[in-house]
């Protein structure tokens, strides 16, 4: 199994909901990482997590929560969320914790829009 | 602090032809450099990297790089171009300025190939 599962792949939520995107690989992998990406522009990191660590935090506003149960589970919780807040949310994870060489695996996304 | 770029927003070429993607870098020590593609409503797709070696770095689907010091390029190539190539390319250096070396990529902006038939 070579895939990074997102679920939910499209979300619409208002401003008031709270919500949770999961994320699930089955690759052995120890570093798992949140993006998120406007339409046609790059991903933007927003955490990542090492051996089950929170190692990378980029200075995300706290209506976005992460999670990382275990090895293979990564959540983001989601409450509050402004329209702007509205984009496509990627899942990545890598090997071991990131380092110089190794690539990253991405899901599909989960479409987020904020009304 | 490391950036990379993409000086093209679109590229435009005939099914057959050869492509090339250009990708400038400016990093402090050595660079670990990656391309990845993204098709329509889907993720990132890793298509190969640079860490030390051959200038000449192969990928998937029958891309690859040339990497090129003097000029801190990375340029993506492909011989005969295919329809299917058409999607969104993003160049990235890995980020080791910090103090914890954890899988920190610093995209381009991007480059949508448009292949025609």
């Amino acid at each position: 199994d070579t895939e990074v599962t997102q679920t939910p792949k499209h979300l619409v939520m208002g401003m008031t909901n709270k919500k949770s995107l999961k994320c699930e690989q089955h690759m052995g992998h120890r570093a798992m990482y949140w993006y998120k990406q406007k339409a046609k522009k790059p991903p933007e990191l927003m955490f990542v997590y090492s051996y089950e660590k929170l190692s990378i935090n980029e200075s995300v506003p706290s209506r976005f929560s992460p999670e990382c149960p275990n090895s293979s589970l990564l959540n983001l919780h989601l409450h509050a969320l402004q329209p702007e807040d509205s984009a496509l949310y990627l899942c990545a994870s890598s090997p071991r914790d990131g380092t110089f060489n190794e690539k990253l695996f991405f899901g599909s996304g989960t479409q987020l829009s904020v009304l | 602090a490391q950036s990379v770029a993409q000086p093209e927003d679109q590229v435009n070429v005939a099914e057959g032809n050869p492509l090339t993607v250009k990708c400038t870098y400016s990093v402090s020590g050595n660079p670990y450099l990656f391309w990845y593609v993204q098709y329509p409503n889907r993720g990132l797709q890793f298509l190969l990297k640079y860490i030390t070696g051959d200038n000449l770095v192969k990928g998937s689907y029958g891309f690859e790089a040339e990497f090129n010091k003097s000029q801190t390029s990375f340029h993506l190539k492909k011989p005969s171009a295919l329809v299917s190539d058409s999607a969104l390319y993003f160049c990235a250096v890995r980020d080791m300025s910090g103090s914890s070396n954890t899988g920190k990529l610093i995209f381009g902006q991007g480059t949508t190939l448009q292949v025609k038939p």
